[in-house]
């Protein structure tokens, strides 16, 4: 069974431009998640799908993030216009629900580095 | 709100002997843990979850951790040491959603 997959794996851009990452999850898990992993620091949490529907965003940098899930499959993140603190590890992961029990799966990441 | 705190950023230990790292949590409800390791370049992969089941966690690559609720902690051991354990190490709560210590890496010297 295929894991999570995650593109580009690597994404150098100059401050100001836009960005975009994409994700599929694994096959029939429901709900997907969002995460920037900062140096030396965990994943955070910067939304949480539910089939096609957001249900936790309120992490996320409205002014200038945004996310798609689209036919509840896979997703897209984007930034515009990307600024430097923007460097980061962006996580993608599925689970089968949102039970606090279920564990999460997660995608090999995409490192931004914003010059 | 639910948190976890790992203690040493930075844990070194020799091939063969015990690795040892320390989780601390914080819940208001009864918890579900997580512990993850995640290799260069990779993203987190699970080692192990207590959902209340046992309290001691038996999970992959001969790692296991004990929740104790009186000292609110799970700590993550492996009796011996490989090098191929060298990695970073996550332990997580989840809640509403899922919390993540800061992590600690893992050095081990042949």
């Amino acid at each position: 069974e295929a894991g999570v997959v995650q593109s580009p794996r690597y994404k150098i851009i100059e401050k100001k431009q836009p960005v975009a990452f994409w994700c599929n999850p694994i096959s029939g898990h429901n709900t997907l998640y969002w995460y920037r992993q900062n140096l030396g620091q965990g994943p955070e949490l910067l939304i949480r799908y539910e089939n096609e529907e957001a249900v936790d965003d309120s992490q996320l940098p409205k002014d200038r993030f945004s996310a798609e899930r689209l036919k509840g499959v896979d997703s897209t993140l984007k930034i515009q216009p990307a600024e430097l603190g923007d460097s980061a590890v962006y996580l993608c992961a599925s689970s089968f629900s949102r039970g606090s029990s279920y564990e999460q799966y997660f995608g090999p990441g995409t490192r931004l580095t914003v010059t | 709100a639910q948190s976890v705190t790992q203690l040493g950023s930075h844990v070194s230990v020799s091939e063969g002997a015990l690795v040892l790292l320390r989780c601390n949590y914080s819940s208001s409800v009864p918890p579900y843990l997580f512990w993850y390791v995640q290799y260069p370049n990779q993203g987190l992969q699970l080692l192990l979850k207590y959902t209340s089941a046992a309290t001691l966690v038996k999970g992959i690559n001969g790692f296991e951790a004990e929740f104790k609720k009186s000292e609110t902690s799970f700590h993550l051991t492996k009796p011996s040491a490989h090098m191929s354990d060298a990695a970073e190490y996550f332990c997580a709560v989840s809640g509403v959603d899922m919390r993540f210590g800061a992590g600690t890496r893992l050095t081990v010297k042949p």
